[in-house]
């Protein structure tokens, strides 16, 4: 099956620009998962989703930054007003969660994001 | 939060030659998972250890969990130009989140 997929692949936008990313996570994975990953940097956590719960968005560096998930598949990650500093990829995963069990992260591509 | 720690930042490895990467948390996990972020690229899962002291190899890649489950390692033997690439760790949070370590970068002299 398909995997992990994210689009647009690459964004370029304006400061001060909104900005909306996809994700499509794996069919039948009820966890989906946002990091931003900055230039040779490791994984920073953004928000979490699991099943039909309140999504866990402790990672969010700003109220700029929001998530959805739509009925329980596809997540997209709005960013407002963007700054330079959010400039990154953006990293998203999704798993197959069971009771008890940390299952397997399966990440998507990427959306790389240049604020100019 | 829990956090892991990854050492080295860096890793030059002469090809053929053997190197280790280490993983430590201050608390205990109940499992550990190594992903491998090649150049470009998104990262990938290579093993999770859930038990004291597990070990696991995948050819030349063997994989240790700490007996007091607080520290995990990658060792390479052979280094190959094909081992290119960020070593990640990660340890479980609450709730199925995992926190990642910063990564070991690996890059290969021919």
């Amino acid at each position: 099956g398909a995997g992990v997929s994210q689009s647009p692949s690459n964004k370029v936008t304006e400061k001060g620009k909104d900005v909306e990313l996809r994700c499509d996570p794996i069919s039948g994975h009820t966890a989906l998962y946002w990091y931003r990953q900055s230039l040779g940097q490791g994984l920073e956590f953004l928000i979490y989703f699991q099943g039909n719960s309140a999504p866990d968005k402790s990672g969010l560096p700003s109220d700029r930054f929001s998530a959805e998930r739509t009925g329980g598949s596809v997540s997209t990650l709005t960013i407002q007003r963007t700054q330079q500093e959010d400039s990154a990829v953006y990293l998203c995963a999704s798993s197959l969660i069971a009771s008890g069990h940390y299952n397997e992260q399966f990440f998507g591509p990427g959306t790389r994001l240049t604020v100019l | 939060g829990q956090q892991v720690m990854q050492i080295p930042q860096y890793q030059h490895v002469q090809e053929g030659e053997d190197f280790t990467t280490y993983c430590n948390s201050s608390t205990t996990l109940s499992n550990i998972q190594w992903y491998k972020q090649r150049p470009g690229g998104h990262p990938v899962f290579l093993i999770q250890l859930v038990k004291s002291g597990e070990v696991k190899k995948q050819k030349r890649l063997t994989f240790q969990f700490g007996e007091a489950k607080k520290n995990s390692s990658l060792h390479i033997t052979a280094t190959q130009t094909t081992d290119v690439g960020t070593y990640f760790c990660a340890g479980p949070r609450s709730d199925y989140k995992l926190s990642f370590g910063a990564g070991t970068t690996v890059t290969v002299r021919a």
